[in-house]
């Protein structure tokens, strides 16, 4: 198994520029998620997904788009970068825990390493 | 919302025990967890406590208690590998399965 594959692993933008950072798994995880993880700041949610065609809005969420229309494709859209979005990004799945004792522990890409100029 | 509170460094050596302590602010969680990350790779998933109370891995111990609004992480017989950051990370019930982090810890083991 590849587990959670991400692409690329860095990329440089300049403002205003639109990308596409890939996230793609395996492991037929019902759940996916975006992180950015900025020096001190710990790894902050963008948005989630609970399943194909469903998806939510985390702590971070503007200025990045989601859509999942397959279980093991979870892409995140930058319409218009800015420096501000300079960051590390992770994608992380697991499954879907169905009670509160039950742990999912969630499987993390290696990153992409976003510049905006 | 939710906030969770770490120290930002610990230092310790060789063979020692460290204890890094998570305090929390949320309006209900199902469970604490703890992640690894080495220099800037993917977090791992260490350690999750549902319930109140002490769970051991190995020489990885995390505690959780609901009433005091606060957990631990406890590293014993320290090793250079696990110089590392730490993150503790609660499942709100409200946003499903999305785990929220704190800011990290991160700790230096010397010789």
């Amino acid at each position: 198994n590849a587990g959670v594959t991400q692409t690329p692993k860095f990329q440089v933008l300049k403002t205003g520029q639109s990308m596409t950072l890939q996230c793609a798994q395996d492991m037929n995880h019902e759940y996916m998620s975006w992180y950015r993880q900025d020096p001190g700041m710990g790894l902050r949610l963008i948005h989630y997904s609970v399943g194909a065609g469903i998806t939510d809005q985390g702590e971070v969420p503007n200025g990045y788009n989601v859509s999942r229309s397959t279980t093991e494709d979870f892409p995140l859209r930058l319409l218009s970068a800015a420096p501000s979005q300079t960051s590390v990004y992770f994608c992380a799945s697991s499954y879907r825990a169905r009670a509160s004792s039950y742990n999912s522990p969630l499987h993390f890409g290696n990153g992409t390493r976003l510049t905006v100029t | 919302g939710q906030s969770l509170e770490q120290p930002s460094e610990v230092t310790a050596v060789e063979g020692a025990i460290v204890q890094i302590n998570c305090t929390y602010q949320t309006s209900g969680f199902y469970g604490l967890s703890w992640y690894q990350q080495h220099d800037g790779g993917a977090p791992t998933f260490l350690s999750y406590n549902a319930l109140d109370g002490l769970e051991e891995t190995g020489r990885f111990s995390s505690f959780l208690s609901r009433s005091d609004s606060y957990g631990y992480l406890l590293l014993q017989e320290l090793q250079m590998k696990d110089s590392a950051s730490y993150f503790c990370a609660v499942r709100p019930r409200q946003a499903g399965t999305a785990l929220i982090f704190g800011k990290g810890t991160t700790l230096s083991v010397s010789s």
